[in-house]
């Protein structure tokens, strides 16, 4: 069965570096998506892309955070200069329709800042 | 932002128990409710996308009901296995569709 991958597994950087983080969504999926978890909190959405442009965003994403999808197939969440409160678990998701479809989830990016 | 609610936070079970957790939700331009389980060290995982008031949907032991005019889906788990320790979480969309409003999940642990 198709899975959406996630690359690095788990990161670590200093605060103040840029990272990136990679995901390969599944092939004829439309809908992208980043969601993160803070340890012991909610899982938090990021942003949605749809049509190679961002549809949705949270207050969370803000100019420090950009995404991509440079090559149709992967789908990038870089972080510009990284923040200590950015430590989390960066999930990519997928779907081939809006909201009556389910999310497949990567296993996820531990991004550890220090 | 829409208020996602799960109770309880966390239930410990025996093996064979059944058990049942809440998700309640804002029922005003309700699209749907999906129902994910997430093993620890592994991604979310779903169970179910409800749609419908009075919607119940089956897999194996665990099923789930809709009521969207009071806000609120139930998740049953018949005869808890081990296998079963998750953390299950609910989740609905925006208005927009464009994203999903998570609760904060409900941990389950199955003593064997």
């Amino acid at each position: 069965e198709p899975e959406v991958t996630q690359t690095p597994s788990h990161q670590v950087t200093q605060m103040g570096q840029e990272v990136i983080l990679r995901c390969v969504p599944i092939s004829n999926h439309l809908y992208f998506y980043w969601y993160r978890q803070i340890l012991g909190q909610k899982v938090e959405f990021l942003v949605s892309f749809y049509n190679n442009e961002i549809s949705e965003k949270s207050e969370i994403f803000d100019d420090q955070f950009s995404v991509e999808r440079p090559d149709g197939s992967n789908f990038t969440l870089k972080i510009r200069s990284t923040k200590l409160e950015d430590s989390a678990m960066y999930f990519c998701a997928s779907s081939p329709q809006r909201s009556n479809s389910p999310l497949h989830f990567g296993n996820g990016t531990r991004l550890t800042v220090t | 932002i829409l208020n996602v609610e799960q109770s309880p936070q966390s239930l410990h079970v025996q093996e064979g128990d059944s058990t049942n957790f809440t998700c309640s939700f804002p029922s005003s331009n309700f699209y749907a409710l999906h129902w994910y389980r997430w093993e620890t060290a592994k991604s979310p995982e779903a169970l179910f996308v409800m749609t419908l008031n009075g919607d119940e949907k089956k897999k194996g032991r665990i099923s789930a009901t809709l009521n969207t005019k009071e806000g609120y889906s139930y998740l049953y788990i018949k005869g808890s296995q081990p296998e079963d320790s998750a953390t299950y979480l609910c989740a609905r969309p925006a208005n927009t569709g464009n994203q999903f409003y998570f609760g904060t999940g409900t941990s389950l642990t199955v003593i064997p």
